[in-house]
């Protein structure tokens, strides 16, 4: 089976760079999403990291180390419209992803 | 391109009475189909998912079924509501390659009084 450890909240000044960490327990594990979340709104596909190192797609960026089965996602120059929730999910073949329990990302002037 | 509709977009239903939620994806074939509930302020919480039509996969159990009579149409149903099945209901679709990003309808908050 899966677990990922996400941390509940962040708290991060607009403008700023934060980061969501993301560490797993898997088993037959190939590869992290991260999907974004906003409050009444569905799940959308944010990143997927299959290989360790950085991704980036504009003002996120991704990151795996299969090693210390840890991920994160960054947000460089966060904008109001940043705040939402960010779940990390672990892909394993063809089974159903597992998902983290989200991280609330606030965004504060 | 490919779509998801996932209807109703609300539902307040009084205990015990039954329930039919349904989803449907357009412009892909074979798609694994997936049911999820959220409570409030709370993690994705998989259902049933499917890998094909009739073919299903119950991940917890409880007094919900599922049923994918098409290919592109997958069904969650009750007979008798608890005022435990409140939440936020998805449907997502995906490419059958484990590798590849769900996505997600606009879901269905289900308030049960």
């Amino acid at each position: 089976g899966q677990s990922l450890e996400q941390p509940s909240e962040v708290t991060a000044v607009e403008g700023a760079i934060v980061q969501i960490n993301c560490t797993y327990q898997t088993s037959g594990f190939y590869g992290l999403s991260w999907y974004q979340q906003h409050d009444g709104g569905a799940p959308t596909f944010l990143s997927y990291n299959a290989l360790d190192g950085l991704e980036e797609t504009g003002r996120f960026s991704s990151f795996l180390s299969r090693s210390d089965s840890y991920g994160y996602l960054l947000l460089q120059e966060l904008q109001m419209k940043d705040s939402a929730s960010y779940f990390c999910a672990g892909v394993s073949g063809n089974t159903p992803l597992v998902f983290g329990k989200g991280t609330r990302l606030s965004v504060i002037a | 391109s490919q779509t998801i509709h996932q209807w109703p977009a609300t539902l307040v239903q009084p205990v015990g009475s039954p329930l039919s939620l349904e989803c449907t994806v357009e412009g892909t074939s074979n798609p694994n189909l997936y049911w999820y509930r959220q409570a409030a302020g709370r993690g994705l919480q998989l259902l049933f998912y499917s890998v094909g039509i009739g073919q299903i996969s119950s991940e917890v159990p409880q007094n919900l079924s599922a049923s994918r009579p098409q290919d592109r149409q997958f069904i969650l149903s009750s007979k008798k509501l608890l005022l435990s099945d409140s939440g936020f209901y998805l449907c997502a679709w995906s490419v059958m390659s484990g590798d590849q990003p769900q996505h997600f309808g606009d879901g269905t908050r289900l308030s049960i009084l």
